[in-house]
């Protein structure tokens, strides 16, 4: 069975500093894995994914990933954060052969003035 | 391009009543999905439509739930009868292409059943 844990409710970050949004990830197989970001009252929106190739991968808004494949994570990160990117954000994976998307609890990015 | 769009926004109905949710996808897009998340936990997939074939309907919670897509293009998902652990929001989303590629997420329909 596959699995993401997202292990911090919320992260502060102030603004022009860097961020980071932790997931680790557990399939059976090789994994697909995606970052979503979900705003107030707004369905979520597609940030970035990996499949295969190049461990790092960029995304929307300045939003990178790096796959770690021995770490079994995923996380999230910019290199200056904006007031403009807080919101709620999902890290999900697919196991090869899985119809859906398994998503961790999302974390709440606050991003202060 | 329209997004994909669900209706209604919210909805609050009692136990042991019915509701009927809608999803229209984008234009075009064979895949279809629900997933529902309940309060302060994770996004759970519900099922996937490949056009108005069932592809995987393994996270359905039970037999009161009730997904159709016909003609290939909306879908529904009904409850019936309503229990109090079905509130929550019920997310739809959309794909033209692999189940590598991105998603297209409705705003969600939020259901309260008191």
């Amino acid at each position: 069975a596959q699995s993401v844990a997202q292990p911090e409710d919320q992260v502060n970050v102030a603004e022009g500093n860097p961020l980071t949004v932790k997931c680790t990830y557990s399939v059976s197989g090789n994994p697909y894995l995606f970052w979503y970001v979900q705003y107030p009252n707004r369905g979520l929106q597609f940030l970035l994914k990996y499949i295969t190739g190049d461990n790092l991968v960029k995304g929307s808004y300045g939003f990178e990933a790096e796959f770690n494949k021995s770490q079994t994570s995923f996380h999230l990160k910019k290199p200056s954060a904006l007031v403009s990117d807080s919101a709620l954000y999902f890290c999900a994976v697919r196991d090869w052969g899985a119809d859906g998307l398994t998503f961790g609890k999302g974390t709440h990015l606050i991003i202060q003035p | 391009e329209a997004g994909v769009t669900q209706f209604p926004s919210h909805s609050v109905i009692e136990k042991g009543q019915t509701v009927t949710l809608r999803c229209d996808p984008i234009s075009g897009h064979d895949n279809l999905y629900w997933y529902r998340r309940v309060m302060g936990k994770e996004i759970k997939f519900l099922l996937h439509f490949v056009k108005e074939s069932k592809q995987d309907e393994s996270g359905m919670p039970n037999n009161r739930f009730l997904a159709e897509r016909t003609g290939g293009t909306y879908s529904t998902l009904k409850v019936q009868p309503a229990e109090l652990e079905d509130s929550g929001v019920y997310f739809c989303a959309s794909s033209s292409g692999s189940l590598t590629g991105e998603l297209f997420f409705g705003e969600g329909s939020r259901l309260t059943v008191l």
